[in-house]
């Protein structure tokens, strides 16, 4: 059964760095999203990206925030410089019926 | 905006018992999706259900149906037969259709499930 998956599992960095996380969504798939989620509470909408541009984006998603697919199978968000408040649970999914997560990527900041 | 709303924080259920998780939402829209998302604690999102609003049958997935209110806006999940393993949490979510690619999921803050052997 196709799957999206995401990489890493596990991301720990200090403040201000940069991080990317890692997706590979279902390859016929051609709807592709970031969500959020701060533990302990609800799972929020980052960015919907579309025909190789973003089609929308949620007030979390400011200049730090980026997301690309550079080779056509994987799509990444990029986080330029982290913030304490950055660390979440963060889900890539993919859409063609319904959407399907992967099994995100726990990002701690220090 | 739409906004989707699970007044029950927390749930248990015995093993083998029904328990039904409630979830109402608010739209001006006609025509939508609403889906029930199951995240265990390994915190992966697994899709349970899907209803069409333009469907008056209630979906069924195996021990799991939706009971679906399009004028009370309200999109309850049953869940039959409880198991160990349906213990997690558990999102609603909508979706509408718009054009132009988007097509969001908007969550509600979710419902965790015990189930009590």
């Amino acid at each position: 059964e196709p799957e999206v998956t995401q990489t890493p599992s596990h991301q720990v960095t200090q403040m201000g760095q940069e991080v990317i996380l890692r997706c590979v969504p279902i390859s016929n798939h051609l709807y592709f999203y970031w969500y959020r989620q701060i533990l302990g509470q609800k799972v929020e909408f980052l960015v919907s990206f579309y025909n190789n541009e973003i089609s929308e984006k949620s007030e979390i998603f400011d200049d730090q925030f980026s997301v690309e697919r550079p080779d056509g199978s994987n799509f990444t968000l990029k986080i330029r410089s982290t913030k304490l408040e950055d660390s979440a649970m963060y889900f890539c999914a993919s859409r063609g019926r319904e959407a399907f997560f992967g099994q995100g990527t726990r990002l701690t900041v220090v | 905006a739409q906004t989707v709303t699970q007044s029950q924080p927390e749930m248990s259920v015995q093993e083998a018992e029904t328990v039904t998780l409630s979830c109402t939402y608010d739209t001006s829209e006609s025509d939508y999706y609403l889906f029930w998302y199951k995240q265990p604690p390994s915190r992966q999102m697994i899709l349970v259900i899907r209803q069409e609003a333009y469907k008056q049958q209630n979906a069924t997935e195996n021990r799991f149906s939706v009971n679906f209110q399009k004028a009370a806006k309200s999109f309850s999940l049953k869940i039959s037969d409880s198991q160990l393993g349906d213990a997690a949490m558990y999102f609603c979510a909508y979706r509408s259709p718009t054009q132009g690619g988007s097509e969001k999921l908007v969550f509600g803050k979710g419902t965790k499930l015990t189930v009590n052997p």
